[in-house]
């Protein structure tokens, strides 16, 4: 089944303690990035990244960073995570025809 | 800069009503404008994408319309398994890796 994975779910940390959310696909995309969901505010992307090595800023990348080692594999790191990066958290793939395959999102409250 | 406003923000109707939601867009060029479903504590779900002013596409009680400034999502007879937040979101020519997504339409259908 093709599918995007995200870990943890569900997430509640403190203010300055690092965190990395995973994320997989298993349906060899070349195009990943990672958004963000506020109330009122929509789905803004934070990072992304067209290929293996290959990231760039999105609309939202303060605080936090990415790495893209392997083809499948993109996680979104938070340094030092601060209350304003409270949010749901959604990793998505791309197929050639532009279509994103979302993981099921990952609710982040930073304390 | 791109803009997405989707409205009306929230809408209920009754099982069989038929209604549309709009996406207005403002954006340098269009390569493409997608439609997603998102259903609580889920990530959004691709429905369709359109690239050219008058191109309709058609998904069971779902037709969505393009124009050179908006598209519509029409919903015939709904039922209350189409109860959802539907997303829009537009891609600028020229850009392989944003795309700017509207706050999304809260669709409730009762019996």
């Amino acid at each position: 089944e093709a599918q995007v994975t995200q870990n943890p779910r569900y997430l509640i940390t403190v203010t300055g303690k690092k965190l990395t959310v995973t994320c997989s696909q298993n349906m060899n995309h070349e195009y990943m990035s990672w958004y963000r969901q506020d109330p009122g505010l929509g789905l803004r992307q934070i990072y992304y990244s067209m290929n293996v090595e290959v990231t760039d800023k999105g609309d939202v990348p303060e605080g936090y960073k990415v790495s893209r080692k392997e083809k499948r594999n993109f996680p979104l790191i938070l340094e030092s995570p601060s209350p304003n990066q409270t949010s749901l958290y959604f990793c998505a793939s791309r197929t050639n025809t532009g279509e994103l395959f979302f993981g099921e999102g990952s609710r982040l409250t930073v304390l | 800069e791109d803009q997405v406003t989707q409205s009306p923000e929230a809408l209920r109707l009754q099982e069989g009503e038929s209604s549309s939601l709009n996406c207005s867009y403002t954006v340098s060029g269009l390569r493409g404008l997608f439609w997603y479903r998102q259903d609580p504590g889920k990530g959004p779900e691709f429905l369709f994408t359109l690239y050219s002013a008058g191109e309709e596409k058609e998904k069971e009680r779902l037709k969505a319309t393009l124009t050179k400034k908006e598209s519509f999502l029409h919903i015939t007879a709904p039922k209350p398994e189409d109860s959802a937040t539907y997303l829009c979101a537009v891609q600028a020519s020229g850009t392989a890796s944003k795309l700017t997504f509207g706050t999304g339409t809260r669709l409730q259908v009762t019996l």
